[in-house]
């Protein structure tokens, strides 16, 4: 079965560069999700879309910003990145159906390993 | 604000014993909870959805259960092995919104 796919699975960039990050969401699933895990912690939520829109909003940095593109998939777009900004940045896809909008089983990709120096 | 807590942080057992973790969450209007295990560095692999209207789920060796009202879940294994060994996580959903997670429980299985 597909699953979430994301790219590249390992990215290197220095101070301040810009980097973006792409997910796959299973073909489908009308909501994707964007989170940041630093060495040690639990998923943090940075933003999600339904259905192309910006539907929730989490710690997402002002110099970070994402989109959802009409075929569904999902960029996540990081500038003047920062040391800090070094952690595995997961997408998830789910199906959000219905008027109730009621999220169903969710699924997440391998990541994005991001290393900033 | 949802907030999900984890307990034990880590647990070691021996291989074969039966287990359970336990996941809180401060909100019960939740819609859904859903347990992950991580590998270190990897992805995260689903491996049962409750729904806000169901009180448990299995899948093989697993057996999650969960009470809206008090604000818990439970993931019970059986007979663990030393490939269970990695990091669970609880997450929850209310209302349109994101998954939140919990800070998870490290197990390790012992051989």
């Amino acid at each position: 079965a597909a699953g979430v796919i994301q790219s590249p699975r390992h990215l290197i960039k220095e101070k301040r560069e810009t980097a973006t990050l792409k997910c796959y969401p299973i073909p489908r699933h009308d909501t994707v999700y964007w989170y940041q895990q630093g060495p040690g912690q639990d998923p943090q939520f940075l933003i999600s879309f339904y259905e192309k829109m910006q539907s929730d909003k989490g710690s997402i940095p002002d110099r970070f910003s994402a989109q959802q593109f009409s075929d569904y998939h999902s960029e996540l777009n990081m500038s003047s990145l920062e040391l800090g900004d070094s952690a595995l940045y997961f997408c998830a896809s789910s199906l959000a159906g219905g008027i109730q909008r009621r999220s169903t089983e969710a699924f997440f990709g391998q990541g994005t390993r991001l290393t900033v120096v | 604000k949802q907030e999900v807590t984890q307990i034990p942080a880590a647990l070691s057992v021996p291989e074969g014993e039966n287990l359970v973790l336990n996941c809180s969450f401060t909100d019960s209007a939740i819609y859904n909870l859903q347990w992950f295990r991580q590998d270190p560095g990897k992805g995260l692999t689903s491996l049962l959805l409750i729904q806000s209207s169901q009180r448990e789920q299995t899948s093989g060796r697993l057996n999650a259960s969960l009470d809206k009202s008090s604000g818990r879940s439970t993931l019970y294994i059986a007979a663990s092995q030393p490939g269970d060994s990695a990091t669970y996580l609880c997450a929850v959903t209310n209302y349109g919104q994101n998954f939140v997670f919990g800070p998870g429980t490290r197990l390790s299985v012992l051989p």
